[in-house]
C-alpha cells in the first residue's frame, strides 16, 4: 500500500479482555515501531523489529503486552487482560531499515471501559 | 541512559513572527536525528532526517540544523498551518527511534 496502514482506528474494549491491533507497513521496510500515545503525551516506545533479528522488547510495559511480526511484514500488538490505563493511541510506523526515516499510520485509538 | 528533552513545551506565534524550537539530546552514538510534525488526531508526518554536525535541511518555511548536543526547528513567518505539535526523535546505537515530548505551536492570525 502507499502508506502504513492500521486496524481497526477505534477499539472499546471492556476491562479484562484482550485485544489485538494490527500494522501493515510499507512493502519492502524491513523495520517495524510500535508506540503508545496517551492524551497529550509523547511517544512512549513499545518495541522494535529489524528484520530477522529478535526485536527490542525493552519498552513493552508488563508482560501481559507482546507483539509478533509474521513473515518480515504485518504485526500484531496484543494486550491480555486490558486495563484502563491500557486505553491510549497505539502508532505503528515503518522505515526502510536502521537511520532512515519512519513513516507512521494513523493509530488505533483503545478505550478500556 | 539515552535522552531527548524539547523545549519550550508550548509555544504561540503572531503569523509571521519568526522563531526556533529546540531539541537537545544524550545519547550513545547518534546515528540519525529526525523532526515530525503532529496534527491533533493524526499520526506523525515526517519532516527532516539530520546525520552529522552542521548539517541543515529546508522545506518550505521550516530549517532544521544540528549541532553534537542539539537540533533546531527554525520557523520563519510561520502561518496558522504551520500550527502543530512538533516532535523529535533519536535513534542511536539500539536502533530504535526515541522521542522527545514535543512542542505544541500555535501560529495566531
Amino acid at each position: 500500500g502507499a502508506g502504513v496502514s492500521q486496524s481497526p482506528s477505534n477499539k472499546v474494549t471492556e476491562k479484562g479482555k484482550d485485544v489485538e491491533l494490527r500494522c501493515d507497513p510499507i512493502s519492502g521496510h524491513t523495520a517495524l515501531y510500535w508506540y503508545r500515545q496517551s492524551l497529550g503525551q509523547g511517544l512512549e516506545f513499545l518495541i522494535y523489529f529489524q528484520g530477522n533479528s529478535a526485536p527490542d522488547k525493552s519498552g513493552l510495559p508488563s508482560d501481559r503486552f507482546s507483539a509478533e511480526r509474521t513473515g518480515g511484514s504485518v504485526s500484531t500488538l496484543t494486550i491480555q487482560r486490558t486495563q484502563q490505563e491500557d486505553s491510549a493511541v497505539y502508532l505503528c510506523a515503518s522505515s526502510k531499515g536502521p537511520n532512515t526515516e519512519a513513516f507512521f499510520g494513523q493509530g488505533t485509538r483503545l478505550t478500556v471501559v | 541512559e539515552d535522552q531527548v528533552t524539547q523545549s519550550p513545551e508550548a509555544l504561540r506565534l503572531q503569523e509571521g513572527e519568526s522563531s526556533s524550537l529546540n531539541c537537545s539530546y544524550t545519547v550513545s552514538g547518534l546515528r540519525g536525528l529526525f523532526w515530525y510534525r503532529q496534527d491533533p488526531g493524526k499520526g506523525p508526518e515526517f519532516l527532516f532526517t539530520l546525520y552529522s554536525a552542521g548539517e541543515e535541511k529546508e522545506k518550505e518555511r521550516l530549517k532544521a540544523t544540528l549541532t553534537k548536543k542539539e537540533s533546531f526547528l527554525h520557523i520563519t513567518a510561520p502561518k496558522p498551518e504551520d500550527s502543530a505539535t512538533y516532535l523529535c526523535a533519536v535513534q542511536a546505537q539500539a536502533n530504535n527511534l526515541f522521542f522527545g515530548t514535543g512542542t505544541r505551536l500555535t501560529v495566531i492570525p
